[in-house]
């Protein structure tokens, strides 16, 4: 499996725009999650599906931030509209499970790097 | 709620010396504790584990034992190497809600 796949890569927006971020998680997962990463606030998690489903969402910043899971292999994270304060790296991750004491280690794709100008 | 602490960095050791990251954490029910590193310009790879109380995980000389007497996950090396040079972040994974998160990371730099 090529692991979890994120695009773009980079993104570079004027303030105002619409963003959309897109993950690819891996094929058989039934986790996912968004994460925010800053200097200044770290790693946080913004939201997080459960087969499909969102289960939690209380990281999501404000109402201009949105996201979705159409299905088992596809997500968007959307900034609409976009602030310079919303440049970060964007992560995406997925796992097998819910927890309950197993093995679910969640795989990390490569990040989206985000700038609002 | 679920909560994880680790120590502030950044820490700069020489090559050969002693690691040691210290995580807390505080969280209901029976979590599973992760360490995770980061190098630069990459996104976060999974480095350890560890599912129960007593379990130690280890990866590459790291290793980490999941304290729950002191709801503790400390990450430790006996001889760091310039190569280890990263952002290291312990992480929870609740069993009751699934949801999982991160310490605030620890950045590791080793000198030759």
């Amino acid at each position: 499996d090529a692991g979890v796949i994120q695009s773009p890569r980079h993104e570079v927006t004027e303030m105002g725009q619409e963003v959309t971020l897109r993950c690819k998680p891996i094929s058989g997962h039934n986790s996912l999650f968004w994460y925010r990463q800053t200097m200044m606030r770290g790693l946080e998690l913004l939201i997080y599906f459960n087969n499909n489903v969102p289960i939690d969402d209380s990281g999501m910043p404000e109402d201009r931030f949105s996201a979705k899971m159409p299905n088992a292999s596809f997500s968007t994270l959307k900034i609409q509209p976009s602030e310079p304060r919303d440049s970060a790296v964007y992560f995406c991750a997925s796992s097998l499970g819910t927890g309950g004491g197993g093995n679910t280690e969640a795989f990390f794709g490569q990040g989206t790097r985000l700038t609002v100008v | 709620g679920n909560s994880v602490t680790q120590m502030e960095g950044p820490v700069t050791l020489s090559e050969e010396a002693f690691l040691t990251i210290n995580c807390t954490y505080t969280a209901t029910g029976y979590p599973s504790l992760f360490w995770y590193v980061q190098y630069p310009g990459e996104g976060l790879q999974l480095l350890l584990k560890a599912t129960k109380a007593d379990d130690k995980g280890s990866n590459k000389g790291f290793e980490a034992t999941y304290r729950k007497e002191t709801t503790s996950f400390h990450l430790e090396k006996g001889s760091v190497q310039v190569s280890d040079s990263a952002v290291y972040f312990c992480a929870l994974l609740s069993g009751n809600t699934g949801k999982l998160i991160f310490g605030q990371g620890t950045t590791l730099q080793v000198k030759p």
